[in-house]
């Protein structure tokens, strides 16, 4: 069974720039959830992926978008990055009506807004 | 929307001793409880979860138990050891459906002194 991978591991962009994160979700798992976790706090829900399509979004502006592709994989777009947009961004796979909610992380994205 | 509220933020043992991590949420309609283990630079790791039909779980040194009238649930460690010492989070969702986000705690960090 493959875990859950992310790349590129860290990230370093200037304001106003654009970011392309990607996440390989565990083998088998259908469902895709990226997290935003600040320094010191608990991990943010950005939104969710199902079956290639956005199903639930938390509080974050639209220019944080997504993808899933049909291997379920995904990507998270950031547009017009902001300093507050400096954090460690995960994603996480799951198969929720199967395993109920249990969802398994990748190592993240450390990114860093100058 | 959902609220965790997690108590203490940081916790100091004695090698041995027992932890007791406590958290409170808000929507009634939470019905799955994971706690994750993240140390430094790392991702979160599920450690045990328990869903609303049960009131207790153990799993080795690592107990959850949940009391949905009063929304809290808690997390125990008993015989702790340095190897425990990271930052843990609860978290809350709604588990059987594809509207599994999570809604973390802001963590706890546990540190065990030898």
């Amino acid at each position: 069974e493959t875990g859950v991978t992310q790349s590129p591991t860290h990230l370093i962009k200037t304001r106003g720039q654009q970011v392309t994160l990607r996440c390989s979700s565990q083998s088998g798992h259908n469902t895709v959830s990226w997290y935003q976790q600040a320094l010191g706090q608990g991990p943010q829900f950005i939104f969710q992926y199902y079956r290639e399509e956005e199903n639930g979004r938390g509080n974050f502006p639209p220019r944080f978008s997504g993808l899933q592709f049909p291997n379920y994989s995904s990507e998270l777009n950031v547009n017009a990055l902001e300093l507050d947009d400096s954090a460690l961004y995960l994603c996480a796979s799951s198969l929720p009506l199967v395993s109920y909610n249990e969802q398994f992380f990748g190592p993240g994205t450390r990114l860093t807004v100058l | 929307g959902e609220n965790v509220e997690q108590h203490p933020s940081t916790l100091s043992v004695q090698e041995g001793d027992s932890a007791v991590i406590k958290c409170t949420y808000s929507d009634s309609a939470s019905n799955y409880f994971p706690w994750y283990k993240q140390e430094l630079g790392k991702r979160p790791q599920l450690i045990i979860d328990i869903r609303s039909n049960v009131g207790e779980k153990k799993d080795q040194r690592i107990a959850v138990t949940l009391n949905k009238t009063a929304k809290h649930f808690s997390l125990h460690i008993t015989e702790t050891q340095p190897e425990d010492s990271a930052v843990y989070f609860c978290a809350a969702s709604i588990g059987g459906s594809t509207l599994g986000r999570l809604y973390f705690g802001r963590g706890t960090q546990l540190t065990v002194w030898p």
